[in-house]
């Protein structure tokens, strides 16, 4: 069975700092994608890498695959309230058609 | 852009009635999914449809869920009798292609159903 974690589960940071959130799994994925997700709302895309050790930035996040494709990062720089929501990892098994996610990282940006 | 869209957007029911939760996918994706999320837990996938049938379910996905693509444009799903821990978001989402190649997975919005 496939499962992911995140770390940490909550975060709340001054505006101005840097964070980093991980999403890590014993199992290996085709790709793994970055969700963020505000209350009463759908996940929205931020991201799908696909190569191990991809890094792709989207302006002031940075996300890294893992080498091995079983982990991820979102590194986000110089934190902004409207960057408060939760963070969702999903791995991609193509073996199976389905998508895993992962528990969620609650961001809290304070002015 | 094109975006996946679901109605109702809320649904309340009585435990044991029957729900029929209603997506519409973006017009030329071919894969299909359900997934809910329980207050507070994390998104969990139900199942995905390819090509007018089942390709994958999870073991929440029981005999109680089906799902149906009736006129190629609609996609539901039905809980034929349901139960107070049904209770939760259900979010449908398509893609264009199948998984390894880093294609994007959209999400609707959700309907909140709420079980009485």
């Amino acid at each position: 069975t496939q499962l992911l974690e995140q770390s940490p589960q909550f975060l709340s940071i001054q505006e101005g700092e840097n964070l980093t959130v991980y999403c890590n799994s014993s199992s290996v994925f085709s790709s793994l994608q970055w969700y963020r997700q505000e209350p009463g709302e759908g996940p929205v895309l931020l991201v799908t890498v696909v190569t191990g050790g991809e890094v792709k930035k989207l302006k002031r996040l940075t996300f890294q695959f893992g080498d091995a494709r079983k982990d991820s990062s979102l590194h986000i720089t110089a934190a902004q309230t409207g960057d408060t929501g939760l963070y969702l990892c999903a791995g991609g098994v193509t073996s199976y058609d389905k998508v895993i996610f992962g528990p969620g990282t609650s961001l809290s940006v304070i002015p | 852009e094109p975006e996946v869209t679901q109605t109702p957007s809320h649904q309340v029911t009585q435990m044991g009635q029957e729900v029929i939760l209603r997506c519409v996918p973006i017009s030329n994706h071919l894969y299909f999914y359900w997934y809910r999320q329980i207050l507070g837990q994390k998104v969990e996938f139900l199942v995905s449809f390819y090509n007018n049938e089942i390709s994958e379910k999870s073991e929440i996905f029981d005999d109680q869920f089906s799902v149906e693509r009736p006129d190629g444009s609609n996609f539901t799903l039905k809980i034929r009798s349901t139960k107070l821990e049904d209770s939760a978001m259900y979010f449908c989402a398509s893609r264009q292609t199948a998984l390894g190649i880093g294609e994007t997975q959209y999400f609707g919005p959700g309907t909140r159903l709420l079980v009485l």
